[in-house]
């Protein structure tokens, strides 16, 4: 168990479709943050929150919406995705986000786009 | 942009051997981090060495670092089947912005 729980573990959507992706962290850290992994490409920071404020946004597309309503809670809102944005998306949590906490990752949501 | 280079990209060895991995960066640094992940499974913090810092030790895990070469080894001692993963090394730079970037990784098999 890693305290950062992702659902769904898999999720296969159309590219009209809109779905949510959910993380929670148990561990009563401060910051949250999305990250895509593609095959053969390095983790892709995507947004960061600390304290529910988001202070990163890493030129990600507005077909991703994020929302943090707390401190424990992140979803990734998807709309009208391309087929190029199935990927692994992981949520990670630390203490906080000046980069001198480990991130705590979750078993992430296996997303592909038809 | 991708900041850590891990080196090699795929290392296959048997079990008991050494397994050593290599990460190069490109700008300064605050600290060096070190994940190992497992097939469809989130990334799992193994170390963090400082700036400061030239060695650091966990259980069977060894990372050194260093600055003026900017690079990074993680050496796994007497590997077992069990470390068979992909080893990500992650660094925060000491300027911009304080959150983490990664490189592709290492994928290592350790064969019984």
């Amino acid at each position: 168990e890693t305290g950062v729980t992702q659902t769904p573990r898999h999720l296969v959507m159309g590219m009209t479709n809109k779905k949510s992706l959910k993380c929670e962290q148990h561990l009563g850290h401060n910051a949250m943050y999305w990250y895509k992994q593609s095959a053969k490409k390095p983790l892709e920071l995507m947004f960061v929150y600390n304290f529910k404020e988001q202070t990163e946004n890493n030129s990600v597309p507005s077909r991703f919406s994020p929302e943090c309503p707390n401190s424990s809670h992140l979803f990734l809102h998807l709309h009208t995705l391309q087929p190029e944005d199935s990927a692994l998306y992981l949520c990670a949590s630390s203490q906080d986000s000046v980069g001198d906490s480990p991130l705590h990752f979750g078993n992430g949501t296996r997303l592909t786009v038809t | 942009s991708q900041q850590g280079e891990e080196d090699p990209q795929a290392l296959s060895i048997q079990e008991g051997e050494n397994a050593t991995m290599n990460c190069s960066y490109k700008t300064s640094i605050n600290n060096l981090q070190w994940y190992r992940q497992n097939s469809g499974r989130g990334l799992v913090h193994l170390i963090l060495i400082r700036s400061n810092e030239r060695e650091k030790h966990s259980g069977r895990l060894r990372v050194t670092l260093d600055t003026s070469k900017k690079s990074s080894s993680l050496l796994i001692t007497a590997s077992r089947a069990a470390d068979t993963a992909s080893y990500f090394c992650a660094t925060v730079s000491v300027s911009g912005y304080s959150t983490l970037t990664f490189g592709k990784g290492t994928m290592l098999l350790v064969s019984p």
